[in-house]
């Protein structure tokens, strides 16, 4: 039972343009979501995050977009640079009552941003 | 180190084996997580600590692993008998509150190879 999904395994964009990487999940119970960004023979790294209380959250140029009635995310990055190429790992928490917070995590997808 | 330390980075056991992975947290993080990642897949939460105390061990896949953390800081993920499909990359993560507010620090993790 995959409760985050990431659909895209992979995407490829020019420099300068914007990458959209997507997730869905099933899992009313989730509250917090996260990306986390990993290059190879390293661990994830933090990128974003937004509560469900909000649709929007930005940072430079990452901005997470939640839709809760679909639950649905979308991560978009502008402009694109070639040092983003890495793998996007969309991940999601319960908050509270006896999760203590674990992440539930996509199987990620590989962005490739080319000169 | 300020960051998460795991060790040994890679490890290859004959199957059968047992093995011993650590983790060094971040000074002062009361959280702590073990996570498994299969070959192109995301993260999988297998157990959680809070200081000392083993709080969530539902997500370990059988009674071969057991993982401790006897005085709260540095963790050890052990699995006994080693078998082909426990080959993966072993993730630790830390955070500083004792409920995860959401955002984790990960290690590099250890690359297991079972022969």
């Amino acid at each position: 039972d995959q409760q985050v999904k990431q659909n895209s395994p992979s995407l490829s964009v020019q420099e300068g343009r914007i990458s959209i990487l997507n997730c869905d999940y099933t899992n009313s119970m989730f509250d917090y979501f996260l990306w986390y960004k990993k290059y190879p023979a390293e661990g994830p790294t933090f990128l974003i995050s937004i509560s469900s209380i909000k649709d929007k959250n930005e940072d430079g140029r990452f901005t997470v977009f939640l839709n809760k009635s679909a639950k649905h995310l979308s991560l978009h990055i502008v402009p694109s640079q070639p040092g983003d190429s890495a793998v996007y790992f969309c991940a999601a928490s319960a908050r509270g009552g006896t999760s203590y917070g674990k992440l539930t995590f996509g199987q990620g997808t590989i962005l490739t941003v080319h000169p | 180190g300020a960051g998460v330390s795991q060790s040994p980075r890679y490890k290859v056991a004959k199957r059968g084996q047992d093995v011993a992975l650590r983790c060094d947290p971040i000074s002062g993080h009361v959280s702590l997580f073990w996570y498994q990642q299969a070959l192109g897949q995301g993260p999988e939460f297998l157990t959680y600590f809070q200081n000392e105390a083993q709080l969530d061990k539902s997500g370990l896949p059988s009674d071969r692993f057991f993982a401790e953390r006897p005085e709260g800081s540095v963790s050890t993920l052990k699995i006994q008998r080693t078998q082909q499909e426990d080959s993966a990359v072993y993730l630790c993560a830390s955070s500083l509150a004792p409920m995860n507010t959401g955002e984790l620090f990960f290690g590099e993790g250890s690359r297991l190879t079972v022969l």
